[in-house]
């Protein structure tokens, strides 16, 4: 069964600064698709960035990237100039198909402090 | 925007009770989902439907049962209450087709709390 873990239940940076959010997973599947969730003290999981595992290229989205290693089954998210809006609870997610269904698999979250 | 939504924000029931909880969405979405969220513990999935009528297990669907009878409408049972069901509820729902690159659009959550 795919397992993801996110190892930093909590982190907490310098507005203006970078941070580093790790991420590990477990799979024997070859294709799939990585994803970084944010969840806001509103409570709507948000979307981030996504990662085509077939892809060397690592995804972008403005001030934030990823750093995915395929062979260490790695998937780090990086926040360049990190906002107070930013503050939430971020969930790694792996995901596989199922009758269809887009199945994802969530590690247990890092909450990120941004710190005026 | 998909707009998902959960029928309650909060909600407090006693041991014992049939809680029903429900989920709309508006984009006409095949595929919908039950996630139960605690902490340390991530967001782990409890049933999802990929069409009307049709339902999955997930994880941990012990104590729960579902109900999707119309395709923006999805229901979480929980036949009898107990305090470990406790916890927060998120719904979501996506496009079916053989792109994983879907993503699941998410509903505000429902904090249950069971007496």
């Amino acid at each position: 069964a795919q397992t993801v873990t996110q190892s930093q239940p909590e982190m907490s940076v310098q507005e203006a600064e970078t941070v580093t959010l790790s991420c590990t997973y477990d799979t024997s599947e070859s294709d799939y698709y990585l994803f970084w969730y944010k969840q806001p003290p509103s409570r709507q999981m948000i979307l981030v960035i996504r990662q085509e595992a077939y892809k060397q290229q690592n995804a972008t989205e403005n001030r934030f990237s990823v750093n995915f290693q395929k062979a260490a089954k790695s998937f780090s998210l990086k926040i360049s100039d990190s906002q107070l809006g930013d503050a939430a609870m971020y969930f790694c997610a792996y995901s596989r198909i199922i009758q269809g269904a887009q199945k994802l698999v969530f590690g247990q979250g890092t909450r990120l402090t941004i710190n005026p | 925007d998909v707009k998902v939504t959960q029928s309650s924000r909060y909600l407090v029931k006693r041991t014992g009770e049939k809680v029903f909880l429900e989920c709309v969405q508006d984009m006409d979405h095949e595929n919908m989902f039950w996630y139960r969220q605690d902490p340390g513990l991530g967001l782990r999935l409890i049933y999802f439907s990929y069409d009307v009528k049709m339902k999955e297990k997930g994880d941990i669907p012990e104590g729960y049962s579902v109900s999707r009878e119309k395709k923006e409408r999805f229901s979480l049972i929980l036949e009898s209450a107990s305090t470990n069901q406790t916890s927060m509820y998120l719904c979501a729902s996506s496009l079916f087709g053989p792109l994983i690159d879907q993503p699941q659009h998410f509903g505000d959550g429902t904090r249950l709390s069971i007496l």
